[in-house]
């Protein structure tokens, strides 16, 4: 069964400070992988979108990583912001038929 | 531009009353779909649209109707409400039903239903 999952479910940090956010995938046969975020009472808002050949993209202080070999892909956030506060959503294409698997998201606090 | 706007923001229903959710969107985009959001789980697909006149079903389509007689238009029609309807509804677009194309999202609608 395609499936993803996120970790931490929540995540509390200091402002300033860095954080990693984890995706596992088992979604086959894999075409993309994305990184939404959401804040509280809007809609998701695409991060970044890595295919099967990219590694490492970078959108401002996010960097997305992907290991298509294990199946994981992890989101860090550099040098926080209060603004960083949302949630953060993995979400996999499956190829066969442009299926989006989604996760239940990490739910990211940025105290000051 | 406005992107994708979804009235209202806010409804409550009695159990058994119907109701139109709206979605439009300015982008030009051919594809378009319903999700709905619950606690604790990833966004689920209601509906979806590859352009004006075709529509097909998602993950879990039952009790909702979907038309698209326009490029911008995506209504989504609740025929007869139910509490495990009580849900947050986002319309997304997209240029195409392409594996690298972004969804765009709207901002939702929070559905109760009593």
């Amino acid at each position: 069964k395609n499936q993803v999952e996120q970790s931490p479910q929540s995540l509390i940090i200091l402002e300033g400070k860095n954080c990693t956010l984890q995706c596992n995938y088992t979604v086959s046969p894999f075409s993309n992988l994305r990184w939404y975020k959401q804040d509280t009472g809007r809609g998701p808002v695409s991060l970044t979108i890595m295919t099967f050949s990219e590694n490492t993209k970078s959108n401002g202080r996010y960097t997305a990583t992907l290991d298509a070999d294990t199946k994981q892909s992890s989101l860090h956030i550099t040098a926080s912001q209060l603004s960083d506060s949302a949630s953060y959503i993995c979400v996999v294409s499956a190829n066969s038929n442009y299926q989006l698997i989604w996760g239940a998201g990490t739910k990211l606090i940025i105290k000051p | 531009n406005a992107g994708v706007t979804q009235t209202p923001k806010f409804q409550v229903l009695k159990t058994g009353q119907s109701m139109t959710l709206q979605c439009a969107q300015d982008m030009n985009h051919e594809y378009m779909s319903w999700y709905r959001q619950d606690p604790g789980m990833g966004l689920r697909l209601i509906h979806y649209s590859v352009g004006a006149g075709i529509t097909d079903q998602g993950e879990v389509p039952n009790g909702y109707n979907v038309s698209r007689s326009t490029t911008e238009d995506f209504p989504l029609r609740l025929l007869s409400a139910a509490p495990s309807q009580t849900s947050v509804y986002f319309c997304a677009s997209s240029y195409r039903q392409r594996a690298n194309s972004p969804l765009h999202f709207g901002n939702g609608t929070r559905l109760t239903v009593t």
